[in-house]
């Protein structure tokens, strides 16, 4: 049981590059997210789903697009990279079902825009 | 929207001291309250929760309580060590599954 993995773990982009960010999970939870970490500052949600096929807005959604076309996978898209988006990105899911409601999260991704 | 505040830090302390880190929080209906922590280079890991109302959570010293009457969820430890030092995220999420997570306070304890 892997938990949540993300890849890759460093990347550096130059301005206007596009890249995918990988989110997988083995524990067959419903809900998966997406946050952005800057400096010193707190988790801030990007996109959620709640599940396949299912995405929504969190509170910084510009600049990135999500799909959920699995269960398991929730990739994360920047189209046009700019230097705003240079953060920690973390990949987090849950089952959401009563108590056991509790996010597991990955190791993160740290994605430098230069 | 719903909103999580934290007690700014930087917190600083001596080894046995005893621990608060304030968290309130703002939404509507009953969401699950959480305590995260975050060791340096690491991901966040989940420290403790409440679901409801009163609920007591409690994991390795650390307690909070849900109180819904001051919309707290405030973090306290007894006698913190220095293994202690790392950032803590107050966190709620909705019933409709919708995280909101706080800023984080920095821990550092002193031997």
């Amino acid at each position: 049981n892997a938990g949540v993995t993300q890849t890759p773990k460093f990347r550096i982009l130059k301005i206007g590059q596009s890249m995918t960010l990988q989110c997988t999970q083995d524990m067959n939870h419903n809900y998966m997210y997406w946050y952005r970490q800057d400096p010193g500052m707190g988790l801030k949600l990007i996109y959620y789903s709640v599940g396949a096929g299912i995405t929504d807005k969190g509170e910084v959604p510009n600049g990135y697009n999500v799909s959920r076309s699995t269960t398991e996978d929730f990739p994360l898209r920047l189209e046009l990279a700019a230097p705003s988006q240079t953060s920690v990105y973390f990949c987090a899911s849950s089952l959401l079902a009563g108590d056991l409601n509790e996010q597991f999260f990955g190791p993160g991704t740290r994605l430098t825009v230069l | 929207g719903n909103s999580v505040t934290q007690m700014e830090g930087p917190v600083t302390l001596s080894e046995e001291a005893f621990l608060t880190i304030n968290c309130t929080y703002t939404a509507t209906g009953y969401p699950s309250l959480f305590w995260y922590v975050q060791y340096p280079g690491e991901g966040l890991q989940l420290l403790l929760k409440a679901t409801k109302a009163d609920d007591k959570g409690s994991n390795k010293g650390f307690e909070a309580t849900y109180r819904k009457e001051t919309t707290s969820f405030h973090l306290e430890k007894g006698s913190v060590q220095v293994s202690d030092s790392a950032v803590y995220f107050c966190a709620l999420i909705t019933n409709a599954g919708k995280s909101t997570f706080g800023d984080g306070t920095t821990l550092t304890v002193k031997p």
